[in-house]
């Protein structure tokens, strides 16, 4: 089955500790992006990569890194997570810049 | 940066009236796309608009890209409860460099009452 998947997809943390999301699809896309959803703010990009070892700054880079060594998979790294990190986060992928979107299931993040 | 601007953003309508969504941005778009997002679920993609003025039809859902490529509107017909959800549009930015990076309204939370 063509999915998005995302690990874990709930998560309660505490300030300071680094952490990472996986995120991995199994349609030999290209292109993988990372959002977050906040109330009244909707999806907003986090970082984006079009393809292995090209990755760029979506509107929303600050506190993450991501890594995009092979084309199935693509990170996401807080490396010290902060209280204002809390959101919802999806992950998705398409066969091409400007192409349709696949997300994933959604991961819950709580930095207290 | 580029912007784009959803309205409205919450949006209660009885079964079987019509309903519009509205996203305008600040700068010109290549393209637009359009997710709905039902309460508990993750974004799925329902379609992408690239012309001028393109007008695209699903059912009962009707698409429109405007004119400048600044603007583009949803409007579903007669809705169901099944039409319930949040619905985003996302906008790429036609000039520039960072041609992967992807703009997403607020998104319009609809509510069916039936």
């Amino acid at each position: 089955e063509a999915q998005v998947t995302q690990n874990p997809r709930y998560l309660i943390t505490v300030t300071g500790k680094k952490l990472t999301v996986t995120c991995s699809q199994n349609m030999n896309h290209e292109y993988m992006s990372w959002y977050r959803q906040d109330p009244g703010l909707g999806l907003r990009q986090i970082y984006y990569s079009m393809n292995v070892e090209v990755t760029d700054k979506g509107d929303v880079p600050e506190g993450y890194k991501v890594s995009r060594k092979e084309k199935r998979n693509f990170p996401l790294i807080l490396e010290s997570p902060s209280p204002n990190q809390t959101s919802l986060y999806f992950c998705a992928s398409s066969f091409g810049t400007g192409l349709e979107q696949y997300f994933g299931p959604g991961t819950r993040l709580t930095v207290t | 940066g580029q912007q784009v601007m959803q309205i409205p953003q919450y949006q209660h309508v009885q079964e079987g009236e019509d309903f519009t969504t509205y996203c305008n941005s600040s700068t010109t778009l290549s393209n637009i796309q359009w997710y709905k997002q039902r309460p508990g679920g993750h974004p799925v993609f329902l379609i992408q608009l690239v012309k001028s003025g393109e007008v695209k039809k699903q059912k009962r859902l009707t698409f429109q890209f405007g004119e400048a490529k600044k603007n583009s509107s949803l409007h579903i017909t007669a809705t169901q409860t099944t039409d319930v959800g949040t619905y985003f549009c996302a906008g790429r930015n036609a000039g520039g460099t960072s041609y992967g990076k992807l703009t997403f309204g607020q998104g319009t939370i609809l509510t069916v009452h039936p």
